[in-house]
């Protein structure tokens, strides 16, 4: 069964910490990505990458880190230093081809305590 | 700035109706577009994809591209309530390996 997962589906942070979300993809994709939606929003991009151990900052990056050490998986971190991280994040891959088309997992709602 | 806008609606239709949903982008030079559908809650699909002027079939789904006028539209057939929804246009502009989202039109399909 092909597709990208991502865990938990909601999570919980506390004043201070720091949180990991988790993405897996098993569809061979080089490229992957990581969205924030805020209710009523488009998606806005914080991290992106093209390639294992390589990425790049998207759109809002401050307070998220990222790493990509293996080419199936690519977790986010929200860092204590995002002070409004209440959100639904998106993660997608992308396949290649004539048209790359970008695929979503079912998304991580982060809400503060 | 690079730029998709897209009317936040809501847009509301009598069932069986067509329902057109519009797209604009600010980069002349852009690659390819597409049609992601949102429900409530969970994350985007992607329904269409386009990338030459002129309209894309699939089933009730139709969308279409004007480069020159920089606009994607996507229509839908035969609107059910099942199509209620909100609808993301995403754009790669030229030179680009990520995506740019609209903020997403919402629309209801009224039985």
């Amino acid at each position: 069964d092909g597709g990208i997962t991502q865990s938990p589906k909601y999570l919980f942070r506390k004043e201070g910490q720091n949180v990991t979300l988790s993405c897996e993809q098993n569809l061979n994709h080089d490229a992957m990505y990581w969205y924030r939606q805020d209710p009523g929003q488009g998606l806005r991009l914080i991290y992106y990458s093209q390639i294992v151990n390589d990425f790049q900052k998207g759109d809002i990056a401050e307070g998220y880190s990222v790493s990509r050490e293996k080419k199936e998986s690519f977790p986010l971190t929200v860092t204590s230093a995002q002070k409004n991280p209440t959100a639904f994040y998106l993660c997608a891959s992308k396949g290649t081809g004539l048209v790359e088309t970008q695929y979503f997992g079912p998304g991580t709602r982060l809400l503060v305590l | 700035q690079k730029e998709v806008e897209q009317n936040s609606g809501p847009l509301s239709v009598p069932e069986g109706a067509i329902a057109s949903l519009n797209c604009t982008y600010s980069d002349r030079g852009s690659q390819s577009f597409f049609w992601y559908r949102q429900y409530s809650g969970k994350s985007p699909e992607l329904i269409m994809f386009i990338y030459s002027n002129g309209d894309k079939e699939d089933g009730r789904f139709t969308a279409q591209l004007n480069k020159a006028s920089q606009y994607v539209s996507l229509l839908i057939r035969d609107s059910q309530p099942s199509d209620s929804a909100t609808y993301l246009c995403a754009v790669r502009f030229q030179g680009a390996q990520k995506l740019v989202f609209g903020q997403g039109t919402r629309l209801t399909i009224n039985p």
